[in-house]
Parts: structure tokens; C-alpha cells; sequence
């Protein structure tokens, strides 16, 4: 499946470190997601873009910053980690943002904070 | 705010038995979806339902949506060890709130 794909797929990066997660759709899809994903917690919707305005923050910590340049791009930059920051990052579009739409998933990004 | 449970949180089986997942939210729900997430996989979509009671299939699978719309289940007829993997629920409620539950990580023993 080729329709939301992210990079990089792995990454280690210190806690003094920048770094950009990035996620292009390929479906033409209006709303765009990152969800976070740790070994013991359910999937953890971070950030919400429709037509490439944010609609949700869940109270995500500053040091997570996200972008939509377009509706098919969508980044989440990364500075100042803490290593619980380690987990699988999902990035994930829908036709529509909102219910009843079903998100298509991309293979995640690992991140990993030394 | 809105919680979504998924009971049992693991659940070992031989191939060929029957498995049943659980999904209990909250609050009521305007809708919801289940996902299938493969070992080192990411979430794929499986169905939506959206009415009070629905009964949908999908093969060897039936999703169900209860009267109260709080909860859902997810049967699969005789597993596979294709079946192998965590199964999601994710709800919408009336506040616009869309949350997924802690999955059911499914095996299948051949």
C-alpha cells in the first residue's frame, strides 16, 4: 500500500537534537493526522488538519510541532525530546476530517530518544 | 472525557476456534470503526458501523453495534493464523471527540 507513506521510517535522535517527521498522502484527502503509538497505550490522536488548518491539539507538549504546508504534506517537528518520547509515530489521512470518514494509515515512523 | 474499553486486552486461540472482541465506551457514540494492525504493521481500516443494533459481515467476520450505541463487538468465525494480529476499535462521539480503544492483540496457535 503506497497511499500514505512516511519518513523516515526509523530514527534515533538525542534530546538536544532537531528532527522533522514527514507524511505525504497520495489519496486526495482533505484531513490529515498524527497519532502517537507507545507499547502499552492506545493510539494517541495528537493533531488534526482539515483543508491544512489545525482542528485539534490534544494537549500535546510544545516540543511536538506540526505543519500542514498543503493537504497532501504534513510534518511533525521534533526538538527538545524526552526518551518517553520513544514510540511508533502514525501519520494518517481521511477524505473529510471528522466522523464517518475512514483513515488510511501510513507505515509509522520509529522514533527512538536517546 | 470519552473512554473507550477493549475487553480481553489479549487472547490466545487454536486455529479453527472462534474469537470475540469487545468494545465498551463512555459515552454514546455517533458511529464506529474498526481497525486491524498486523505485528509491525499499521492500523488498516476494517468497517464502520453507524445505526443503532447494525450487524454487518465481512466474511468470516461480523461487527456488531449495540442498541445503546456504547458498545461493539467483533467475531471471527474459525481463525486463521491470517487472523493473527491487535484489533481496534475507534469511536466518534456527539462532541467530535474520536478516540481508539487499547486493541485486543489476537494469536492464532496452527
Amino acid at each position: 500500500e503506497t497511499g500514505v507513506t512516511q519518513t523516515p521510517r526509523h530514527l534515533v535522535m538525542g534530546m538536544t537534537n532537531k528532527k522533522s517527521l514527514k507524511c505525504e498522502q497520495h489519496l486526495g484527502h482533505n484531513a490529515m493526522y498524527w497519532y502517537k503509538q507507545s507499547a502499552k497505550k492506545p493510539l494517541e490522536l495528537m493533531f488534526v488538519y482539515s483543508l491544512e488548518e489545525r482542528v485539534e491539539n490534544n494537549s500535546v507538549p510544545s516540543r511536538f510541532s506540526p505543519e500542514c504546508p498543503n493537504s497532501s504534506h504534513l510534518f511533525l517537528h521534533l526538538h527538545t525530546l524526552q526518551p518517553e518520547d520513544s514510540a511508533l509515530y502514525l501519520c494518517a489521512s481521511s477524505q473529510e476530517g471528522g466522523l464517518g470518514y475512514e483513515q488510511y494509515f501510513g507505515p509509522g515512523t520509529r522514533l527512538t530518544v536517546t | 472525557g470519552q473512554q473507550v474499553m477493549q475487553i480481553p486486552q489479549y487472547q490466545h486461540v487454536q486455529e479453527g476456534e472462534d474469537f470475540t472482541t469487545y468494545c465498551n465506551s463512555s459515552t454514546t457514540l455517533s458511529n464506529i470503526q474498526w481497525y486491524k494492525q498486523r505485528p509491525g504493521g499499521h492500523p488498516v481500516f476494517l468497517i464502520q458501523l453507524v445505526k443503532s443494533g447494525e450487524v454487518k459481515k465481512q466474511k468470516r467476520l461480523t461487527f456488531q453495534f449495540g442498541e445503546a450505541k456504547k458498545n461493539s463487538s467483533l467475531h471471527i468465525t474459525a481463525t486463521q493464523t491470517t487472523d493473527v494480529g491487535t484489533y481496534f476499535c475507534a469511536g466518534w462521539d456527539y462532541g467530535q471527540n474520536f478516540v481508539f480503544g487499547p486493541g485486543t492483540r489476537l494469536s492464532v496457535l496452527p
